[in-house]
Protein backbone atom coordinates (compact mmCIF):
# COMPACT_ATOMS: atom_id res chain seq x y z
CA UNK A 1 0.00 0.00 0.00
CA UNK A 2 0.94 3.63 -0.27
CA UNK A 3 3.28 4.72 2.39
CA UNK A 4 4.30 8.23 3.10
CA UNK A 5 7.09 8.75 5.23
CA UNK A 6 8.96 11.58 6.49
CA UNK A 7 12.51 12.86 7.51
CA UNK A 8 14.07 13.65 10.13
CA UNK A 9 12.20 11.63 12.93
CA UNK A 10 13.34 14.60 15.27
CA UNK A 11 14.86 17.84 14.89
CA UNK A 12 16.00 19.98 17.92
CA UNK A 13 17.25 23.40 17.20
CA UNK A 14 17.88 26.85 19.05
CA UNK A 15 15.45 29.43 18.83
CA UNK A 16 16.16 31.70 15.51
CA UNK A 17 17.37 28.63 13.50
CA UNK A 18 15.45 27.31 10.46
CA UNK A 19 14.11 24.25 10.28
CA UNK A 20 13.00 22.00 7.56
CA UNK A 21 10.67 18.77 7.30
CA UNK A 22 10.47 16.57 4.52
CA UNK A 23 7.91 14.05 2.86
CA UNK A 24 8.11 11.72 0.22
CA UNK A 25 5.57 9.19 -0.67
CA UNK A 26 5.71 5.83 -2.56
CA UNK A 27 3.16 6.86 -5.05
CA UNK A 28 2.24 9.89 -7.07
CA UNK A 29 0.04 12.05 -4.64
CA UNK A 30 -3.02 14.10 -5.82
CA UNK A 31 -2.68 16.63 -2.98
CA UNK A 32 -0.56 16.97 0.14
CA UNK A 33 -1.70 18.38 3.19
CA UNK A 34 0.62 18.91 6.65
CA UNK A 35 -1.14 19.40 10.52
CA UNK A 36 0.51 20.53 13.36
CA UNK A 37 0.10 18.29 16.75
CA UNK A 38 1.15 20.37 19.87
CA UNK A 39 2.58 18.18 22.53
CA UNK A 40 -0.12 17.02 24.47
CA UNK A 41 -2.96 18.09 21.61
CA UNK A 42 -4.24 16.66 18.69
CA UNK A 43 -3.36 17.58 14.97
CA UNK A 44 -4.99 20.30 13.13
CA UNK A 45 -5.00 21.16 9.44
CA UNK A 46 -2.34 23.81 8.30
CA UNK A 47 -2.51 23.46 4.45
CA UNK A 48 -2.76 21.99 1.43
CA UNK A 49 -0.97 21.85 -1.97
CA UNK A 50 -2.63 20.50 -4.69
CA UNK A 51 -0.59 22.05 -8.06
CA UNK A 52 2.36 20.27 -9.12
CA UNK A 53 5.76 22.44 -8.02
CA UNK A 54 3.20 24.67 -5.78
CA UNK A 55 4.28 26.98 -2.79
CA UNK A 56 2.71 28.36 -0.42
CA UNK A 57 3.75 30.68 2.59
CA UNK A 58 2.23 30.80 6.12
CA UNK A 59 3.88 33.52 7.75
CA UNK A 60 7.29 31.96 8.48
CA UNK A 61 5.94 28.65 7.43
CA UNK A 62 6.99 27.92 3.71
CA UNK A 63 5.51 25.13 2.19
CA UNK A 64 6.30 23.32 -0.99
CA UNK A 65 4.90 20.14 -3.40
CA UNK A 66 7.57 18.49 -5.60
CA UNK A 67 7.12 18.74 -9.30
CA UNK A 68 6.55 14.53 -9.58
CA UNK A 69 4.03 15.08 -6.86
CA UNK A 70 5.63 12.51 -4.80
CA UNK A 71 7.05 14.76 -2.13
CA UNK A 72 6.57 17.85 -0.54
CA UNK A 73 8.56 19.90 2.43
CA UNK A 74 7.87 22.64 5.28
CA UNK A 75 10.18 25.11 5.94
CA UNK A 76 10.17 27.37 9.24
CA UNK A 77 12.32 30.50 9.14
CA UNK A 78 13.91 31.60 12.27
CA UNK A 79 11.89 29.34 14.45
CA UNK A 80 10.06 30.31 18.20
CA UNK A 81 9.13 28.52 20.90
CA UNK A 82 5.39 28.54 19.89
CA UNK A 83 6.65 26.10 17.10
CA UNK A 84 7.38 23.33 18.88
CA UNK A 85 4.70 20.31 18.27
CA UNK A 86 4.96 17.46 15.36
CA UNK A 87 4.28 17.74 12.07
CA UNK A 88 2.41 15.47 10.07
CA UNK A 89 2.30 15.07 6.23
CA UNK A 90 -1.05 13.94 4.36
CA UNK A 91 -1.63 12.81 1.10
CA UNK A 92 -3.93 10.96 -1.36
CA UNK A 93 -2.81 8.43 -3.60
CA UNK A 94 -4.55 5.92 -5.60
CA UNK A 95 -6.42 4.79 -2.87
CA UNK A 96 -9.70 6.66 -1.40
CA UNK A 97 -8.21 8.16 2.14
CA UNK A 98 -5.42 10.09 3.40
CA UNK A 99 -2.30 8.22 3.89
CA UNK A 100 -0.28 9.96 7.31
CA UNK A 101 3.51 10.58 7.37
CA UNK A 102 5.15 9.02 10.33
CA UNK A 103 6.13 13.05 11.58
CA UNK A 104 8.62 14.73 12.21
CA UNK A 105 9.10 16.10 16.11
CA UNK A 106 10.35 19.32 16.27
CA UNK A 107 11.73 20.66 19.79
CA UNK A 108 12.98 24.52 19.79
CA UNK A 109 15.67 25.13 22.84
CA UNK A 110 16.14 28.66 23.66
CA UNK B 1 -16.35 25.84 14.93
CA UNK B 2 -16.37 22.08 14.14
CA UNK B 3 -15.99 19.88 17.34
CA UNK B 4 -14.84 16.40 17.71
CA UNK B 5 -15.13 14.83 20.86
CA UNK B 6 -14.16 11.66 22.43
CA UNK B 7 -15.32 9.65 25.77
CA UNK B 8 -12.48 9.36 27.66
CA UNK B 9 -8.87 11.18 27.75
CA UNK B 10 -7.43 8.25 29.36
CA UNK B 11 -8.63 4.65 29.90
CA UNK B 12 -7.10 1.41 31.46
CA UNK B 13 -8.43 -2.12 30.59
CA UNK B 14 -7.42 -5.75 31.46
CA UNK B 15 -6.03 -7.87 28.54
CA UNK B 16 -8.89 -9.51 27.51
CA UNK B 17 -11.90 -6.93 28.19
CA UNK B 18 -14.07 -5.47 25.66
CA UNK B 19 -13.29 -2.31 24.95
CA UNK B 20 -15.87 1.01 23.30
CA UNK B 21 -14.11 4.09 22.43
CA UNK B 22 -16.91 7.03 21.08
CA UNK B 23 -16.64 9.40 19.07
CA UNK B 24 -18.63 12.53 18.08
CA UNK B 25 -18.51 14.92 15.65
CA UNK B 26 -21.28 17.69 15.54
CA UNK B 27 -21.12 19.51 11.70
CA UNK B 28 -22.78 16.82 9.74
CA UNK B 29 -19.51 15.53 8.16
CA UNK B 30 -20.30 12.46 5.99
CA UNK B 31 -16.62 10.59 6.72
CA UNK B 32 -14.94 9.73 10.39
CA UNK B 33 -11.88 7.47 11.13
CA UNK B 34 -10.26 6.10 13.63
CA UNK B 35 -6.36 6.13 14.01
CA UNK B 36 -4.21 5.10 16.19
CA UNK B 37 -0.75 7.07 16.91
CA UNK B 38 2.55 5.12 18.46
CA UNK B 39 6.26 6.68 18.26
CA UNK B 40 7.82 7.00 15.13
CA UNK B 41 4.85 5.66 13.32
CA UNK B 42 2.82 8.47 12.92
CA UNK B 43 -0.65 8.00 12.43
CA UNK B 44 -2.21 4.96 11.08
CA UNK B 45 -5.73 3.99 9.97
CA UNK B 46 -7.69 1.88 11.93
CA UNK B 47 -11.02 2.37 10.01
CA UNK B 48 -13.18 4.73 8.52
CA UNK B 49 -17.21 5.27 7.48
CA UNK B 50 -17.99 7.12 4.42
CA UNK B 51 -21.65 7.30 5.58
CA UNK B 52 -23.41 5.56 8.01
CA UNK B 53 -23.73 1.68 8.91
CA UNK B 54 -20.88 2.38 5.75
CA UNK B 55 -16.86 1.19 6.78
CA UNK B 56 -14.11 0.41 5.37
CA UNK B 57 -10.79 -0.82 6.46
CA UNK B 58 -7.84 1.47 6.92
CA UNK B 59 -3.97 -0.24 7.04
CA UNK B 60 -4.14 -1.74 10.47
CA UNK B 61 -7.70 -3.02 10.71
CA UNK B 62 -6.96 -6.17 12.95
CA UNK B 63 -8.00 -6.64 16.44
CA UNK B 64 -10.54 -3.91 15.54
CA UNK B 65 -14.16 -3.30 14.97
CA UNK B 66 -16.48 -0.33 14.36
CA UNK B 67 -19.57 0.89 14.10
CA UNK B 68 -21.29 3.52 12.94
CA UNK B 69 -25.56 4.06 13.42
CA UNK B 70 -25.91 7.37 13.46
CA UNK B 71 -24.68 9.88 11.56
CA UNK B 72 -22.86 11.78 14.08
CA UNK B 73 -21.36 8.45 16.52
CA UNK B 74 -18.33 6.56 15.64
CA UNK B 75 -17.69 3.99 17.86
CA UNK B 76 -13.76 1.52 18.05
CA UNK B 77 -14.53 -1.81 19.23
CA UNK B 78 -11.72 -3.87 20.79
CA UNK B 79 -13.17 -7.06 21.33
CA UNK B 80 -10.70 -8.78 23.61
CA UNK B 81 -8.21 -6.10 24.07
CA UNK B 82 -4.36 -7.14 24.21
CA UNK B 83 -0.92 -5.06 25.72
CA UNK B 84 -0.16 -4.50 22.17
CA UNK B 85 -3.45 -2.21 21.51
CA UNK B 86 -1.80 0.45 24.14
CA UNK B 87 -1.87 3.39 22.06
CA UNK B 88 -2.92 7.17 21.29
CA UNK B 89 -6.35 6.39 19.92
CA UNK B 90 -7.43 9.86 17.52
CA UNK B 91 -10.77 9.98 16.10
CA UNK B 92 -11.12 12.80 12.72
CA UNK B 93 -14.25 13.45 10.38
CA UNK B 94 -14.03 15.27 7.19
CA UNK B 95 -17.26 16.79 5.42
CA UNK B 96 -17.65 15.04 2.53
CA UNK B 97 -14.01 13.46 0.19
CA UNK B 98 -12.29 11.79 2.23
CA UNK B 99 -9.02 12.20 -0.06
CA UNK B 100 -8.91 16.37 -0.44
CA UNK B 101 -11.27 17.38 2.89
CA UNK B 102 -9.86 18.53 5.65
CA UNK B 103 -9.64 16.23 8.99
CA UNK B 104 -10.71 17.21 12.19
CA UNK B 105 -9.65 15.34 14.92
CA UNK B 106 -11.02 14.93 18.64
CA UNK B 107 -8.06 15.38 21.83
CA UNK B 108 -7.46 11.72 21.76
CA UNK B 109 -7.97 8.90 23.94
CA UNK B 110 -4.58 7.52 25.91
CA UNK B 111 -5.60 3.86 26.05
CA UNK B 112 -3.52 1.25 28.56
CA UNK B 113 -3.97 -2.09 28.22
CA UNK B 114 -2.41 -4.19 31.33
Amino acid sequence: GQQVMQIPQYQHVQEGEDFTTYCNSSTTLSNIQWYKQRPGGHPVFLIQLVKSGEVKKQKRLTFQFGEAKKNSSLHITATQTTDVGTYFCAGAGGGNKLTFGTGTQLKVEL
Amino acid sequence: DVKVTQSSRYLVKRTGEKVFLECVQDMDHENMFWYRQDPGLGLRLIYFSYDVKMKEKGDIPEGYSVSREKKERFSLILESASTNQTSMYLCASSPRDPRTDTQYFGPGTRLTVL
